[in-house]
């Protein structure tokens, strides 16, 4: 059983368009995150999420909105996609906030053109 | 801002030899240390945490230490293998896990 599983592993779209990552975790944990690995490999956070309530964003353009529905979703939505989003996008779950292991899915690769 | 860098950023080694990748942060302030494992085109593999109040951590061929006072961890593999071939990212804990650009390691059959 797959721990962080996200859908779907790859979107390619237009600029302009509107669409939706969804994860889940059965882990059980109470934090879940969303981060962004660039062309050049390198992972930074976009977003924190803690018993559905948001405590990080990291300054992404509000094209991005996550939402929560329960402590075991995160989903992710883009506006307007732009070429510049084109990414590997990964959602990412511990069991709180702090000083606890963080386990991965298998990632989205986002090709926008 | 916490800032990692993982030295170095390629590595080509031989079958059976051991290494260090090395990962160095600015703040010390830190809850934990993880190394990750990413093969091409896939998620991130947990391979150890650190907590802060730890030194080290072992699993099977793999020691990863900590030392928060010089804000370096490193990362032992034993008798590497061509299978450990893979990116390795380091990631320093606080609310939010902040990543090194990774080693990139190739072991040669």
């Amino acid at each position: 059983d797959t721990a962080v599983s996200q859908t779907p592993k790859y979107l390619v779209t237009q600029m302009g368009n509107d669409k939706s990552i969804k994860c889940e975790q059965n882990l059980g944990h109470d934090t879940m995150y969303w981060y962004k690995q660039d062309s050049k490999k390198f992972l930074k956070i976009m977003f924190s999420y803690n018993n559905k309530e948001l405590i990080i964003n990291e300054t992404v353009p509000n094209r991005f909105s996550p939402k929560s529905p329960d402590k075991a979703h995160l989903n992710l939505h883009i506006n307007s996609l732009e070429l510049g989003d084109s990414a590997v996008y990964f959602c990412a779950s511990s069991q709180r906030q702090g000083n606890t292991e963080a386990f991965f899915g298998q990632g989205t690769r986002l090709t926008v053109v | 801002k916490q800032e990692v860098t993982q030295i170095p950023a390629a590595l080509s080694v031989p079958e059976g030899e051991n290494l260090v990748l090395n990962c160095s942060f600015t703040d010390s302030a830190i809850y934990n240390l993880q190394w990750f494992r990413q093969d091409p085109g896939k998620g991130l593999t947990s391979l150890l945490l650190i907590q802060s109040s730890q030194r080290e951590q072992t699993s099977g061929r793999l020691n990863a230490s900590l030392d928060k006072s010089s804000g370096r961890s490193t990362l032992y593999i034993a008798a590497s293998q061509p299978g450990d071939s893979a990116t390795y990212l380091c990631a320093v804990g606080s609310e939010k896990l902040v990543f090194g650009k990774g080693t990139k390691l190739t072991v040669n059959p």
